[in-house]
C-alpha cells in the first residue's frame, strides 16, 4: 500500500516565526512532489513543486527533497496570519495526497 | 478563463439515488481528476482521464463511474448513493505537455447522503 503521510497537526507558530511541515512517502520510485495550500472551505492551490534532491526556494517558501531517506518538507519563513491554512503533501506518479497539516500563525 | 467548473455546489440525496456531478475546464487540458475529501483527511483519487475516450480508477472508484466524451467534460455519476459518500468532490485538471504538473482545482461539491 503506498502512503504519503504528513505530521500530524495542528501546527501553530508566532507571526514572523519559521514553520516546518513534514511528509514522508513509502514509494520509493516516486520522481514529483507538490505542496498546496487549502484555505478552509476552498479548494487546494498549488504552491510549490520539488524534483530534485535538496532546496528549493520561493520566496518566503523552500521545500526540501531527500530521495534517500523519501522525506520532504516545506519551510515558511517570516509566517503572516494569512498563511494560516491546511497544507497538503502530494506526490505525483499515482496522485496520492497526505493528509494535511493544518497550520495557525498567531499575530 | 473559467477554469475548472464544478456543479452543482451542494447537494442533498437520499440512500439509494443516483445524480451526476458535472465538470468543465477551459484550459484544454488532457488530464483531468476526481477526488474526495472527508473532514479533516486529504484528497483521495477516484476516478482519472488522460485524454477523450480514456478512464481509469483511482484509490476508491467504487460506486462511482465516468466518462469522457470531450476534452472539456469529466462528469462523475453516483449510482445508488450511500451515507458513506458523503464527501466534498474535487474536479481537478493538469496539462502534462510541459512544465510541472500543476493540478488546478474547481470549487468543490459538497454532498450529503441522508
Amino acid at each position: 500500500q503506498k502512503e504519503v503521510e504528513q505530521n500530524s497537526g495542528p501546527l501553530s507558530v508566532p507571526e514572523g516565526a519559521i514553520a516546518s511541515l513534514n511528509c514522508t512517502y513509502s514509494d520509493r520510485g516516486s520522481q514529483s512532489f507538490f505542496w498546496y495550500r487549502q484555505y478552509s472551505g476552498k479548494s487546494p492551490e498549488l504552491i510549490m513543486f520539488i524534483y530534485s534532491n535538496g532546496d528549493k526556494e520561493d520566496g518566503r517558501f523552500t521545500a526540501q527533497l531527500n530521495k534517500a531517506s523519501q522525506y520532504v518538507s516545506l519551510l515558511i519563513r517570516d509566517s503572516q496570519p494569512s498563511d494560516s491554512a491546511t497544507y497538503l503533501c502530494a506526490v505525483n506518479n499515482d496522485m496520492r495526497f497526505g493528509a494535511g497539516t493544518r497550520l495557525t500563525v498567531k499575530p | 478563463n473559467a477554469g475548472v467548473t464544478q456543479t452543482p455546489k451542494f447537494r442533498i440525496l437520499k440512500i439509494g439515488q443516483s445524480m451526476t456531478l458535472q465538470c468543465t475546464q477551459d484550459m484544454n487540458h488532457n488530464y483531468m481528476y476526481w477526488y474526495r475529501q472527508d473532514p479533516g483527511m486529504g484528497l483521495k483519487l477516484i476516478y482519472y482521464s488522460v485524454g477523450a475516450g480514456i478512464t481509469d480508477k483511482g484509490e476508491v472508484p467504487n460506486g462511482y463511474n465516468v466518462s469522457r466524451s470531450t476534452t472539456e467534460d469529466f462528469p462523475l455519476r453516483l449510482e445508488l448513493a450511500a451515507p458513506s459518500q458523503t464527501s466534498v468532490y474535487f474536479c481537478a485538471s493538469s496539462s502534462r505537455d510541459r512544465g510541472p504538473d500543476e493540478q488546478f482545482f474547481g470549487p468543490g461539491t459538497r454532498l450529503t447522503v441522508l
